[in-house]
């Protein structure tokens, strides 16, 4: 298993613009979360899917949407780019939604936004 | 709301010296914690846990929930631990992880030879 996949590695665009993120999470994980990280600061929570559903959400404008499609996968939305939107996405994917401990997140490479 | 603090951006130690990273944070229930590191050109991963209890590559840390902190060790710091390294916290509410982990800044550890 190559773990969890995201795509493009890189992109760039204009302010105003729209932007879709990819992600693939490891095999037989349902969980998938995504996470904004600004360089020079960790990563910050922005959605957490399961089963296809939203099941948890951090303090991000309505811009920023997401989806979880019935293979897994998920894709990350956001539209009326700002300058400020420039950063790393990660999307994480563990196993399941509860447990005892707590199932691992597994983290995708990210994929480098810039906005100009 | 819950919040993670790293207080040293930056940490350098010399090979074979111990090493303590910081990690304090602010939750009024009872947190998951989490250290991640991510050496270069990899991605982020986890290091260890709390519940856990276990030493991975020589690294423990350990739970206080008097001082708010969970700060990482390693008494014999060694080349191959240069890298960035985050504290991380999750909120469980009735046994049901959010996956919303909540991350320090994060910590430049580099041992020199």
């Amino acid at each position: 298993d190559a773990g969890v996949t995201q795509s493009p590695t890189h992109l760039i665009k204009t302010r105003g613009q729209h932007v879709t993120l990819r992600c693939s999470p490891i095999s037989g994980h349902k969980s998938v979360s995504w996470y904004q990280q600004v360089l020079g600061q960790g990563p910050q929570f922005i959605f957490q899917y399961y089963e296809k559903e939203e099941r948890g959400r951090g303090n991000f404008p309505d811009r920023f949407s997401a989806r979880q499609f019935p293979n897994y996968s998920s894709e990350l939305n956001v539209n009326a780019l700002l300058l400020g939107d420039s950063a790393l996405y990660l999307c994480a994917s563990s196993l399941a939604l509860s447990g005892r401990p707590i199932y691992e997140q597994y983290f995708g490479p990210g994929t480098r936004l810039t906005v100009t | 709301a819950q919040r993670v603090t790293q207080p040293e951006k930056l940490l350098s130690v010399f090979k074979g010296a111990p090493v303590e990273l910081k990690c304090n944070y602010s939750y009024s229930g009872s947190p998951e914690l989490f250290w991640y590191v991510q050496y270069s050109r990899q991605r982020l991963q986890l290091l260890l846990r709390h519940i856990s209890r276990e030493s991975i590559k020589g690294f423990t840390a350990d739970l206080n929930k008097g001082e708010t902190s969970f700060h990482l060790k390693k008494p014999f710091a060694q080349e191959e631990d240069s890298a960035m390294y985050y504290c991380a916290l999750e909120v469980q509410r009735n046994g049901t992880s959010y996956g919303k982990l909540t991350f320090g800044q994060g910590t430049i550890l580099t041992v020199h030879p």
